[in-house]
């Protein structure tokens, strides 16, 4: 168990419609980021938050939003959904304080997304 | 980051030592190496990571080189709950994401 808590872990959605996934990181951790892994794409990286600030943003698609709140926790929301969108997406947490040695990344287990 | 290089896939029989090589020969002085697995459809789990000193814990070892081009992780005694993708990633500490490339799928046999 990483600590990174992801809901729902399974959603089933229709095209044109909007889903909202949530995230919960370690405790203690000020990072939270956003991956997508579709069949035939790897782990793209999406979006990278720090303490409530967007810090880094990668293959996001201009229909998909995130946010942190002040609790830490986070959140993806994903729009005009289309059939493409249908994927794994996986929340991760680091700590990004300069108490990890590494500040290591750790994963939730995703939160699988299917678009019909 | 620096770009890693990793075969795309290696056997290992059950028992067995199974080696996993990355080259790194791009890597900068402040750039960690960490090595990630994710067994089927799950989220990807850290392993271990290092700067320049080799690295031990109770999942894995990770030899780097001398010249931090090229590293080993040695999974010492591989089982069957080992197969999965093992990715190779090299970033600076402060860094953002990870960046994945495509790993390589170990699949060990009994």
């Amino acid at each position: 168990d990483s600590g990174v808590t992801q809901t729902p872990k399974h959603l089933i959605t229709a095209t044109g419609q909007r889903v909202t996934l949530r995230c919960s990181p370690r405790s203690g951790d000020l990072s939270v980021y956003w991956y997508q892994q579709s069949l035939d794409q790897g782990l793209q990286f999406l979006i990278q938050y720090y303490n409530g600030e967007e810090r880094a943003k990668g293959n996001i698609l201009e229909r998909f939003s995130a946010q942190q709140f002040p609790d830490l926790h986070s959140e993806l929301n994903l729009s005009s959904l289309e059939l493409g969108d249908s994927a794994l997406y996986f929340c991760a947490s680091s700590d990004g304080q300069g108490r990890d040695s590494g500040n290591t990344i750790y994963f939730g287990e995703g939160s699988w997304l299917t678009v019909v | 980051d620096a770009k890693t290089t990793q075969p795309p896939s290696m056997d290992c029989a059950e028992g067995r030592a199974a080696n996993l090589p990355c080259n790194h020969s791009t890597i900068s002085g402040n750039e960690y190496v960490y090595w990630y697995r994710q067994i089927h459809s799950q989220g990807p789990q850290y392993i271990i990571h290092g700067l320049k000193n080799n690295e031990t814990n109770e999942m894995a070892s990770l030899i780097i080189t001398e010249d931090r081009k090229s590293s080993t992780l040695i999974l010492p005694h591989a089982t069957l709950r080992d197969t999965a993708v093992y990715y190779c990633i090299v970033r600076v500490w402060s860094g953002y994401a990870l960046n994945f490339g495509k790993g390589t799928s170990l699949l060990v046999t009994p």
